[in-house]
């Protein structure tokens, strides 16, 4: 079936550190690829999105960019800040009408000043 | 941008007892909303998918007379847990489904705790 995996966490990294977070994906068909972002104690928030392949979402210094080749779509930042500790969902959906999002386990980050 | 609320945000109540919760979209219409759970440190479990005018869509293992969803217009969806247990004690949260983006928008979530 369709399922998205995440790498592991946490993941602690210092300040202004690179950040990479793997996700993969399985799908029949063409899903369009998301990434949510959930603070501690609140709702999910729409990080940033692709809706084919090698589209490149991006926002607030976060991008990920949409490879079909190697069905992944890897989450970076080239420098991370202590606001950015939050808990990344990798998801998908497939493109018809009324799908819901199938979300990877979470990958929880901690940054540290 | 596209904004989504739940009301209540926490909610404390006692075993037996049953509890709506509230889902708005709030600058766009949604025909299809979402009801999922989540369970400390792990990730969302899509419960039911709602469809304004007719009935939910409930996943495997969610009992659908425990969980009543109601979509009576295009900004509300609503979900009741009756006969609340403490065992239903989790975090719910709602999405509203906005189509001309293929996006779903997540609501703040409702923390639900059964005595």
């Amino acid at each position: 079936g369709d399922s998205v995996t995440q790498m592991e966490g946490p993941v602690t990294l210092s300040e202004e550190a690179f950040l990479t977070i793997n996700c993969t994906y399985t799908a029949t068909g063409y899903p369009s690829l998301f990434w949510y972002v959930q603070y501690p104690g609140e709702g999910l928030q729409l990080l940033l999105k692709a809706t084919k392949a090698d589209d490149k979402g991006s926002n607030k210094g976060f991008e990920a960019t949409y490879r079909k080749e190697t069905t992944s779509f890897h989450l970076e930042k080239g420098s991370v800040q202590v606001s950015d500790s939050a808990v990344y969902f990798c998801a998908l959906t497939l493109n018809q009408a009324g799908t819901a999002l199938i979300f990877g386990k979470g990958t929880t980050l901690s940054v540290s000043s | 941008g596209a904004v989504v609320s739940q009301h209540p945000s926490w909610v404390i109540c006692k075993s037996g007892t049953s509890v709506k919760i509230e889902c708005r979209s709030l600058d766009f219409q949604a025909t299809t909303m979402f009801w999922y759970r989540q369970f400390p440190k792990q990730s969302l479990m899509l419960m039911a998918t709602s469809n304004e005018g007719s009935k939910a869509t409930y996943e495997q293992g969610v009992e659908k007379d425990k969980f009543l969803i109601n979509h009576a217009s295009l900004t509300l969806s609503t979900l009741t847990v009756t006969s609340a247990h403490p065992e239903d004690s989790s975090f719910y949260i709602c999405s509203a489904l906005l189509s001309a983006q293929e996006t779903q928008y997540f609501g703040p979530g409702t923390r639900l705790l059964v005595l």
